[in-house]
């Protein structure tokens, strides 16, 4: 039972680049969540989906979009990176009203 | 808005020595406060939740209580294995994402 998964686990980007993060769940939760996580910031919202076909803005959505393709998968795309979305991204997935489970975290560097 | 304060940022203790760690809230409605350890290079690990004032989870050496404004990770006795970061979050009424704090960097020496 795999739970939530991301790909890729690392990624160098050169700014200007585009690339989407993946995340595929397999605990049939409803809402799934992208996070950025830096240091001394703490976990950060980026967008989340309560449900399949609907996404939302949270705390950080600028320079970013969202994809939730089917309730499995949530994807999240920079269209034109930039140093400042160098960062570790959290997928993390939860039923309503209980705790979160998070994903192993990608690695992004823009250089 | 919701807010999430954990302190203290960096916590250093020798093996066998208890502390505490605090977390902080502000929230319209609680829905559930989450402890979460986090371990370099990895994802957060769900602790405990609680739900409301007066609850208390145990795991371990690991010992959560709630009251109406805060929450309390308390740790008896701990071992250099314990040395993570632990976070908290919190979730406002209804299906809301979880707030985190910054957490708590915790160090055990041997």
């Amino acid at each position: 039972n795999a739970g939530v998964t991301q790909t890729p686990k690392f990624q160098v980007l050169k700014t200007g680049q585009s690339m989407t993060l993946q995340c595929a769940q397999d605990m049939n939760h409803n809402s799934m969540y992208w996070y950025r996580q830096d240091p001394g910031m703490g976990l950060r919202l980026i967008y989340y989906s309560a449900s399949e076909g609907t996404t939302d803005k949270g705390e950080v959505p600028n320079g970013y979009n969202v994809s939730r393709l089917n309730k499995r998968e949530f994807s999240l795309r920079l269209e034109s990176a930039a140093p400042s979305q160098t960062s570790v991204y959290f997928c993390a997935t939860h039923r309503g009203g209980t705790e979160a489970f998070f994903g192993q975290g990608t690695r992004l560097t823009v250089v | 808005e919701d807010q999430v304060t954990q302190s203290p940022e960096a916590l250093r203790l020798q093996e066998g020595e208890s502390s505490s760690l605090n977390c902080s809230y502000t929230v319209s409605g609680l829905r559930g406060l989450f402890w979460y350890r986090q371990d370099p290079g990895k994802g957060p690990e769900f602790l405990f939740t609680l739900y409301s004032a007066g609850e208390e989870k145990e795991k371990e050496r690991l010992k959560a209580t709630l009251t109406k404004k805060e929450s309390f990770l308390h740790i008896t006795a701990p071992k250099p294995e314990d040395s993570a970061t632990y976070l908290c979050a919190v979730r406002d009424s209804g299906n809301t994402p979880l707030v985190f704090g910054k957490g708590t960097r915790l160090s055990v020496i041997a």
